[in-house]
């Protein structure tokens, strides 16, 4: 099976820190996302990786970074956050489907 | 850019019932269409996909999808669904890039 691992489930922030979120897959794929989910507007994209050092912006990546140095790990980064990056934050691997990781809910207060 | 459209936002049903959840894409040329489904405190999902080939793709759980390509539609279905069948569920497309495009989503709620 494959997994995806994020390693925060919950993560509590003031307005202004950086966050980092964690994703680790262990399928060897080379395409890995970040969305963002929130409720009435589905899964948006915030960036993806479809190698190792490149990444490509989604539809909102404003705010937010990546960073992808080894394959198998793909970090989001929101520089100084504020309270509209509330979300539930979900990685992604593909494979002809994408597999999920279990999610980072950001709360900034 | 594609963009998917799902009709309802929540749907209550009583078991027995069957389902049908609609889904619209904007997008002209060749796609690869999925339904993913989330259960409370559950990491989504996959339940069923179309490359190519047969239009109805049969998936888990019972659930089924018929890709309309006139009418640029990839409807799922159920025909009796269960009060396990409670979740979100939602569409999904990808085009030509390696983005899939997220409909808003569908929350079903199946009364026992």
């Amino acid at each position: 099976d494959v997994k995806v691992t994020q390693s925060s489930r919950y993560l509590v922030k003031r307005t202004g820190e950086k966050v980092f979120l964690e994703c680790v897959q262990d399928m060897d794929h080379e395409n890995m996302f970040w969305y963002r989910q929130d409720p009435g507007l589905g899964l948006r994209l915030i960036y993806f990786s479809y190698d190792v050092k490149m990444k490509e912006k989604g539809d909102i990546p404003e705010g937010y970074s990546v960073s992808r140095e080894k394959k198998e790990r793909f970090s989001l980064i929101l520089e100084s956050a504020s309270t509209n990056q509330t979300s539930m934050y979900l990685c992604a691997t593909s494979a002809g489907e994408l597999f999920f990781g279990e999610g980072s809910r950001l709360t900034v207060l | 850019a594609q963009s998917v459209s799902q009709h309802n936002h929540h749907v209550i049903l009583s078991e027995a019932a069957s389902l049908e959840l609609g889904c619209n894409y904007s997008y002209g040329g060749t796609v690869n269409l999925f339904w993913y489904v989330q259960y409370p405190g559950q990491h989504l999902q996959l339940l069923l996909k179309y490359f190519s080939g047969d239009p109805l793709v049969k998936g888990i759980k019972g659930f089924e999808a018929e890709f309309i390509k006139s009418k640029f539609s990839f409807n799922l279905r159920k025909p009796s669904v269960q009060w396990s069948d409670t979740a979100e569920y939602f569409c999904a497309v990808n085009a030509d890039d390696y983005k899939l495009s997220f409909g808003a989503g569908t929350t079903v709620t199946v009364r026992a």
